[in-house]
């Protein structure tokens, strides 16, 4: 799996967007960028995921750029309930196993 | 949908004791996984399950870890004997089998803490 690189911590005010940047220079043409979050005392938390095109769902939006070396998830109004770490993990398709990296610790602030 | 089930929540043994994890996943998802996740760390993969059958045990420490999904529905993951490094977060996760979008997403349980002293 290819690896990644993100800002080990991020601050954001509350109902602001929050932009999170990773890194994946590596990443091969069938690999996928996907992003989860933890929670304290919880387990990880599906967010999104995406290959080369943007993506959107109730949670987050996924910019990718073109030449798929980073990205950005975007929480677009953040909560306090969105205090997190945040990882990013790029895997193979057909490929289930996720490899997280330390992630970024995002924490709103009211 | 329920999520995945974990127990117990907590564990508190001594070393050179065993203790065992029981995990049960989300009805109708086929592939479930164990990660061991240690304080400050993001989770590592130890066994990877297809139905009942290990697809993946690379990263499982075998001289005293094992897992098994005998069913291919619940899985339990034991450690015996336990030692002081092996404190940490036991999180089970599951997920559909699927080939499309790159593969389905991982739900996971929100794990069982262990305390070896």
């Amino acid at each position: 799996d290819a690896k990644t690189t993100q800002p080990p911590s991020m601050d954001c005010a509350e109902g602001r967007a929050a932009n999170l940047p990773c890194n994946h220079s590596t990443i091969s043409g069938n690999e996928y960028v996907y992003w989860y979050r933890q929670i304290h005392s919880q387990g990880p938390q599906y967010i999104i995921h995406g290959l080369k095109n943007n993506e959107t769902n109730e949670m987050a939006s996924l910019i990718i750029t073109e030449d798929r070396k980073s990205s950005t998830l975007i929480l677009p109004h953040a909560t306090l309930r969105d205090t997190a770490v945040y990882y990013c993990i790029v895997t193979g398709a057909g490929s289930y196993q996720l490899t997280f990296g330390k992630g970024t610790k995002l924490s709103v602030i009211p | 949908e329920a999520g995945v089930a974990q127990s117990p929540r907590y564990k508190i043994i001594e070393k050179r004791q065993s203790v065992a994890f029981w995990c049960n996943p989300i009805s109708g998802h086929a592939t479930l996984y164990w990660y061991q996740q240690i304080l400050g760390q993001g989770p590592k993969l130890l066994i990877q399950f297809q139905n009942n059958g290990v697809v993946d045990d690379s990263q499982l420490p075998k001289d005293r870890f094992s897992a098994e999904r005998l069913k291919g529905v619940d899985s339990t993951l034991k450690i015996q004997p336990a030692k002081l490094e092996d404190s940490a977060v036991y999180l089970c996760a599951s997920s559909l089998e699927s080939w499309d979008r790159g593969g389905s997403p991982l739900h996971f349980g929100n794990g069982t803490r262990l305390t070896v002293t």
